[in-house]
């Protein structure tokens, strides 16, 4: 039974670039957050995937965006990367059906280490 | 912004101790969870506790909820080395579809 896989694990970008991160949630899992850790500090909610719609955003800026695919898989966007944005970014999957997010226990991805130069 | 804060920030013991992680949150939650962390990894689920809980464990950890004082712990009893990770705990938001977390207590146990 395939856990959360996130891709790249690791990736070095220069400021101004964009960059595309993909997860892969757990088998039978339907929903998709995504969370920002850095260094040192807790994972931070950036947004949440549900049939294909962002259902719910944390206070990150337009800079950040995503995309759920048909079979549930999703991608994490970010344009015009700043110094900032480095950190551990975090995929978490869950079943919809089992309760929304809070209530239930969400698997977690090992994460691709973003490194802004 | 951080809903849970976690104290101590980090925790040194040797193996065979026991370990005790406070967590404090500011609004009022439906369920509270702990999460671990090996050094480089992703989040692994320990417990979760809802509000109308006080107590709960699982093998070696024992979780407890006040939600008067808006606070629980996390026990874990005769530590081993493969303990050591940091360890996170996760109050649900508003709209009880994500969680919040904490900055994390960082135990060491050593042999």
């Amino acid at each position: 039974d395939a856990g959360v896989t996130q891709s790249p694990t690791h990736l070095i970008k220069t400021r101004g670039q964009q960059v595309t991160l993909r997860c892969s949630p757990k088998s039978g899992h339907d929903t998709v957050s995504w969370y920002q850790q850095a260094l040192g500090q807790g994972p931070q909610f950036i947004f949440q995937y549900y049939e294909e719609e962002e259902r719910q955003r944390g206070n990150f800026p337009d800079r950040f965006s995503g995309h759920q695919f048909p079979n549930y898989s999703s991608e994490l966007n970010v344009n015009a990367l700043l110094l900032g944005d480095s950190a551990l970014y975090l995929c978490a999957s869950s079943l919809r059906a089992a309760g929304i997010g809070g209530n239930q226990p969400q698997h977690f991805g090992d994460g691709t280490r973003l490194s802004i130069l | 912004s951080q809903q849970g804060e976690e104290d101590p920030q980090a925790l040194s013991i040797q193996e065979g101790e026991n370990a005790t992680m406070n967590c404090s949150y500011k609004t009022s939650i439906n369920n509270l969870q702990w999460y671990r962390q090996n050094s480089g990894r992703g989040l692994v689920h320990l417990i979760l506790i809802r509000s109308n809980e006080r107590e709960k464990h699982s093998g070696r950890l024992r979780v407890t909820l006040d939600t008067s004082k808006k606070s629980s712990s996390l026990l874990i009893t005769a530590s081993r080395a493969a303990d050591t990770a940091s360890y996170f705990c996760a109050t649900d938001n508003q709209a009880g579809t994500a969680l919040i977390f904490g900055k994390g207590t960082t135990l060491s146990v050593s042999s």
